[in-house]
């Protein structure tokens, strides 16, 4: 029971690149959210899920875009790389009745 | 807009000693208040939670103290070790099926315990 893990783990970019973050959870969980983490803003929402097929906005969801085309697997992808958007990266899950969130490791993002 | 306003950004206690982090939120609609716990290179982990029927939540060393008219809540380490340091996220939810468990988080806390 891996629990909610990320790919990768560390990643530079240069401006205007793209890529794409993979989360997995092997929880069954509903829900799953992406957040980044600032120094000094703690953990903001970028976009979430509440099943298959279905994503949904979070606090700053402009320059990020999401899919969820299997249940235990939330994508997270940057079309065009900003400065802006150098950050740790942090997936979650949690299931529908429970309210505790399980957070992946974190991918750390660079973008030059 | 913030709604959810931590305190302090940092903080240093002596092993032994009692550590306490603030938490203010703006919305009357949250209704669960989990701490999370993060060490470095790590994820946060959930450490403790309240909902606002209660004042009080205890779990061993981790207590949080809830004040539903004031719109604040703290977190209190007892007898803080030095495996205490870390980085601790005051956060919210709302009731209700549309809020989905989406949490709204404080900007942390640098907690550092000296031996």
């Amino acid at each position: 029971n891996a629990g909610v893990t990320q790919t990768p783990k560390f990643r530079v970019l240069k401006t205007g690149q793209s890529m794409t973050l993979l989360c997995a959870q092997d929880m069954n969980h509903e829900y799953m959210y992406w957040y980044r983490q600032d120094p000094g803003m703690g953990l903001r929402l970028i976009h979430y899920s509440v099943g298959e097929g279905t994503t949904a906005k979070g606090e700053v969801p402009d320059g990020y875009n999401v899919s969820r085309l299997k249940k235990q697997n939330f994508l997270l992808g940057l079309e065009s790389a900003a400065p802006s958007q150098t950050s740790v990266y942090f997936c979650a899950s949690r299931g529908v009745v429970y309210n505790e969130q399980f957070f992946g490791p974190g991918t750390r993002l660079t973008v030059l | 807009q913030q709604q959810v306003k931590q305190s302090p950004q940092s903080l240093i206690v002596q092993k032994g000693g009692i550590s306490i982090i603030n938490c203010a939120y703006e919305n009357t609609a949250f209704d669960y208040f989990p701490w999370y716990q993060q060490f470095p290179g790590k994820g946060p982990a959930l450490l403790i939670a309240i909902r606002p029927d209660v004042s009080e939540k205890k779990e061993g060393r981790f207590t949080i103290s809830f004040n539903k008219s004031a719109k604040q809540f703290s977190l209190h380490i007892m007898d803080s070790q030095p495996g205490d340091s870390a980085t601790y996220f005051c956060a919210a939810t709302g009731a209700g099926g549309t809020s989905y468990g989406k949490l709204t988080f404080g900007q942390g806390t640098i907690l550092t315990v000296h031996p």
